[in-house]
């Protein structure tokens, strides 16, 4: 089954440090989606990208974020001055095209400790 | 804002026992109500949903969904120490701006005993 492949799995940075979390989404799929889920709470969602450019953005998703569709594979998330409260589990997600590609499926994640 | 409350928080059971998860939202523009299962990384997809009264089943597992109490339930039958994981419930709305996102409830964490 095609999926969601996400590198690092796990990344430690200090405070102030730019962080890049790649994702290859799977193949076929159109809209792409950065989610993160600080440890014990729920996940939240961040940013959605469609045709090379983010629709959606959450209140998170300041200006320390920003993302990335470089070329026709990867998908990039990337932290510009990464704080102590970043520090989550960020997961990549993807969606395929029109009402049959509804199910957004997820990567393993990365796992950002920021210390 | 779009809500999400999952119920209960922690269910521990023995193996072999019957269990319900619930889960209520509160979002403007519903579009569907997924159920993921949650072990040590990844969300895993169990099921999709966006028809009332339509049951999903998969195995021991089945999920469906009430449009009009706003709530979904995820039963799992004859429970092994494999199921035992966050299950979330999110529902996917569409927003002002014509976008499709998720919200997560909080997730509910099932042990199952042997």
């Amino acid at each position: 089954e095609p999926e969601v492949t996400q590198t690092p799995s796990h990344q430690v940075t200090q405070m102030g440090q730019e962080v890049i979390l790649r994702c290859v989404p799977i193949s076929n799929h159109l809209y792409f989606y950065w989610y993160r889920q600080i440890l014990g709470q729920k996940v939240e969602f961040l940013v959605s990208f469609y045709n090379n450019e983010i629709s959606e953005k959450s209140e998170i998703f300041d200006d320390q974020f920003s993302v990335e569709r470089p070329d026709g594979s990867n998908f990039t998330l990337k932290i510009r001055s990464t704080k102590l409260e970043d520090s989550a589990m960020y997961f990549c997600a993807s969606r395929g095209p029109g009402p049959l590609g509804r199910t957004i499926y997820f990567g393993e994640g990365s796992w950002l400790t920021v210390v | 804002e779009d809500k999400v409350v999952q119920s209960p928080l922690s269910l521990v059971v023995h193996e072999g026992d019957t269990v319900t998860l619930n889960c209520s939202y509160e979002v403007t523009n519903f579009r569907s109500l997924l159920w993921y299962k949650q072990e040590k990384k990844a969300p895993t997809f169990l099921f999709m949903l966006t028809s009332s009264g339509i049951e999903k089943k998969s195995g021991r597992l089945s999920s469906i969904l009430d449009k009009k109490e706003l709530f979904s339930i995820l039963n799992i039958t004859a429970t092994q120490t494999g199921d035992s994981a966050i299950y979330l419930c999110a529902v996917e709305a569409r927003s002002n701006f014509g976008n499709e996102k998720l919200t997560f409830g909080t997730g509910t964490r099932l042990t199952i005993i042997p």
